[in-house]
């Protein structure tokens, strides 16, 4: 069935290292994949999107890569900072279906200052 | 600009009983999604609204169903509460169906018990 996961479920990193944050997928009708930020007791925040037909995309310390080859779309956090710390969900928007999200199970970063 | 907003924040209630939660989607938001997020898994797609009609639905009982006003604020009712249900309770609404633009709400808490 449909599913977004991820590789690993917690990243350690120290203060202003880099981090990547991996995702594999299993759709390929999707016309956009995200990555959300998710803080305790808080909702989703959109962090950066990517187009299925581009394969990076970079924005403030954020780049994501898509590579459709082998369904993985992958987050990269540039001088990882404290307020960095959160819970990262990467998601599928099928756009032929109403821009339905499928999530995936989510990676805790946790950055050691 | 207002946000997403979500009433009530937390609810706790019986198993049996049932439930109703509210969403004021982002001014100029014709387009509500909700979802529900169990702990530590990533958000997953119940029903979206558009225009006061179901616009699409995931793998949820009937007894997960929804409302959407002329203002576009919404409504999800949880008939027959299962321990099951006990989650956080997100939406997002969005500037028209199929976008990909979605703004989240900070959700409401549910636990049955």
């Amino acid at each position: 069935g449909e599913s977004v996961g991820l590789h690993l479920p917690t990243l350690s990193v120290q203060e202003g290292d880099n981090s990547i944050i991996n995702c594999a997928y299993s759709n390929s009708a999707s016309d956009y994949f995200i990555w959300y930020k998710q803080e305790s007791g808080k909702g989703p925040q959109f962090i950066i999107d990517i187009r299925s037909n581009m394969d990076k995309r970079q924005g403030q310390r954020v780049t994501v890569l898509l590579n459709k080859t082998v369904k993985h779309l992958s987050l990269q956090i540039a001088a990882t900072q404290p307020g960095d710390s959160a819970v990262y969900f990467c998601a599928e928007n099928m756009g032929n279906q109403g821009g339905k999200l499928i999530f995936g199970q989510g990676t805790e970063l946790s950055v050691k200052p | 600009e207002t946000g997403v907003t979500q009433s009530p924040t937390h609810l706790i209630k019986t198993r049996g009983q049932q439930v109703t939660l509210r969403c004021s989607s982002q001014s100029g938001h014709n387009t509500v999604s909700w979802y529900q997020q169990a702990l530590g898994q990533g958000p997953q797609f119940i029903f979206q609204y558009y225009r006061e009609e179901e616009n699409g639905r995931g793998n949820f009982p009937p007894r997960f169903s929804g409302l959407q006003f002329p203002n576009y604020s919404s409504e999800l009712n949880v008939n027959a509460l299962e321990l099951d249900d006990s989650a956080l309770y997100l939406c997002a609404s969005s500037p028209r169906t199929g976008a990909r633009e979605q703004y989240f709400g900070p959700g409401t808490r549910l636990t049955v018990t």
